[in-house]
C-alpha cells in the first residue's frame, strides 16, 4: 500500500527564522515520483516540486530546498527565511509507477507570524 | 495561458439532490483528474480521465461519475447527496500521470 505521512500537524515560526516540514512515504514501487504542493487559504494547490525516485539530488529554487533520501523514505523541505506570504498548508504527495493518482499526505499547516 | 478551471466556485445542495462540476484543463493537457478534499484533510483521488476514458478510480461509490468530452473538459457528476460530501471538489490537468497541476476548485455544500 502506499502512503504519505506528515507528522507535524501545524508549525508556528516568527519571520526570517528556518523552517523544516518533514515527509515520509511507503511505496513498494520501483519507480514513482513525489511532490510537494502549497495550498493558500484561497484553496488552490500550486505545485512547488516534482521529483522522480531515481533522482536523490537536492534541489533548491530561491529560499526554498528539498532534501530527499530514499534510505530513509523521506522528502522534506525547508523555507529559509520564511516571510509571512510563505503561511499555508503545504501537502507532501506520492505517485507510484503508472497509477495515475495522488496519494497526499494530511498537511502541514505554517503559520509565518511577522 | 490559461490554467485549470473549474466551475462554479461555489454551490450550496441539499441532500438526495445530483450535482454536476466542470473543470477545463490547461492549454496542452489531455488528462484529467478530480480529488475530494474533507475540511482539514489532505485531497483524496476519485477518478481520472484520459481520452475520454476512466483509466483509473479511487475508492469512491458508483454515485460518483464523471465524463471526459473530446476538447478535454470533464465533468464529476455526484447523485443522491450526502452530508459527507460536503467537500472542496478539485480538478487537475496534465499530460501524463506524473503532471497534475490543479485548479482553483469547487466548494460544495450539502445541507
Amino acid at each position: 500500500a502506499q502512503k504519505v505521512t506528515q507528522a507535524q500537524t501545524e508549525i508556528s515560526v516568527v519571520e526570517k527564522e528556518d523552517v523544516t516540514l518533514d515527509c515520509v512515504y511507503e511505496t513498494r514501487d520501483t519507480t514513482y515520483y513525489l511532490f510537494w504542493y502549497k495550498q493558500p487559504p484561497s484553496g488552490e494547490l500550486v505545485f512547488l516540486i516534482r521529483r522522480n525516485s531515481f533522482d536523490e539530488q537536492n534541489e533548491i529554487s530561491g529560499r526554498y530546498s528539498w532534501n530527499f533520501q530514499k534510505s530513509t523514505s523521506s522528502f522534506n523541505f525547508t523555507i529559509t527565511a520564511s516571510q509571512v506570504v510563505d503561511s499555508a498548508v503545504y501537502f507532501c504527495a506520492l505517485s507510484g509507477g503508472n497509477t495515475g493518482k495522488l496519494i497526499f499526505g494530511q498537511g502541514t499547516t505554517l503559520q509565518v507570524k511577522p | 495561458d490559461a490554467g485549470v478551471t473549474q466551475s462554479p466556485t461555489h454551490l450550496i445542495k441539499t441532500r438526495g439532490q445530483q450535482v454536476t462540476l466542470r473543470c477545463s484543463p490547461k492549454s496542452g493537457h489531455d488528462t484529467v483528474s478530480w480529488y475530494q478534499q474533507a475540511l482539514g484533510q489532505g485531497p483524496q483521488f476519485i477518478f481520472q480521465y484520459y481520452e475520454e476514458e476512466e483509466r483509473q478510480r479511487g475508492n469512491f461509490p458508483d454515485r460518483f461519475s464523471g465524463h471526459q468530452f473530446p476538447n478535454y473538459s470533464s465533468e464529476l457528476n455526484v447523485n443522491a447527496l450526502l452530508l459527507g460530501d460536503s467537500a472542496l471538489y478539485l480538478c487537475a490537468s496534465g499530460t501524463d500521470e506524473r503532471w497534475q497541476y490543479f485548479g482553483p476548485g469547487t466548494r460544495l455544500l450539502v445541507l
